[in-house]
């Protein structure tokens, strides 16, 4: 899997918007970009995926530079429950299956009441 | 519709023993990852199975550590002789046959070697 940077942490407040960004310059064209986070003393927990276009789930969107060198993972209404370490990770598919994740540092999102 | 099972939560065990972790995936799953995370690090990947196959194994480390997906029943991740060092988070997830492949956490095993 390709290298990504994120912040290694951020705050923000409850209740408002929260932006968490990624590069990864070294993105090649079958790389999609993948989030993923993990709460206090859980499992990793999927959040959302993309190749080129903006997607929208049920629990955040996710936005891709034009170039695809940098995406930002965009959570409407953070809530405390949404304090977590967020993961972007780019993954290859192969033929009838995926690698295993290359988490990185991640960034540690504080969300402040 | 349950989630990928491991059990046990939480293993003790004296160095020296064994330890075995299990991971049931999430029905109609036949892709199982295993995960290390070593106290205030990061996770690590070990191993990628299929059913009765072991399809990537680059992160597993060379000794004692084997892991297997039978047929029948859950994956088993096995640490013959522990040691202090591999006291960790063991996670497990699952993924479906089609794309994105998307992983589906466990809640782990904690593995405390004593």
């Amino acid at each position: 899997d390709a290298k990504t940077t994120q912040p290694n942490s951020m705050e923000s407040n409850e209740e408002e918007p929260v932006h968490l960004p990624c590069n990864h310059s070294t993105i090649s064209g079958t790389d999609y970009i993948h989030w993923y986070r993990q709460l206090p003393s859980q499992g990793p927990e999927y959040v959302i995926h993309g190749l080129t276009s903006n997607v929208n789930n049920r629990m955040a969107s996710l936005a891709i530079a034009e170039d695809r060198k940098s995406s930002t993972l965009i959570l409407h209404r953070a809530t405390l429950r949404d304090a977590a370490v967020y993961y972007c990770i780019l993954r290859v598919y192969s033929g009838g299956g995926a690698d295993g994740l290359t988490f990185g540092k991640g960034t540690h999102l504080i969300i402040q009441p | 519709n349950a989630g990928v099972m491991q059990n046990p939560r939480h293993l003790v065990r004296r160095r020296g023993q064994e330890a075995r972790l299990r991971c049931s995936p999430m029905k109609g799953h036949s892709h199982v990852y295993w995960y290390r995370q070593l106290p205030e690090e990061g996770l690590k990947f070990m191993v990628y199975l299929q059913k009765e196959n072991i399809i990537d194994e680059s992160g597993m480390p060379k000794e004692r550590f084997s892991a297997e997906f039978p047929k029948e029943g859950p994956s088993i991740l096995r640490i013959q002789q522990v040691v202090r060092g591999d006291s960790a988070a063991y996670f497990c997830a699952s993924s479906p046959l089609r794309p994105p492949y998307e992983q589906y956490f466990g809640p782990g095993t904690r593995l405390t070697v004593t």
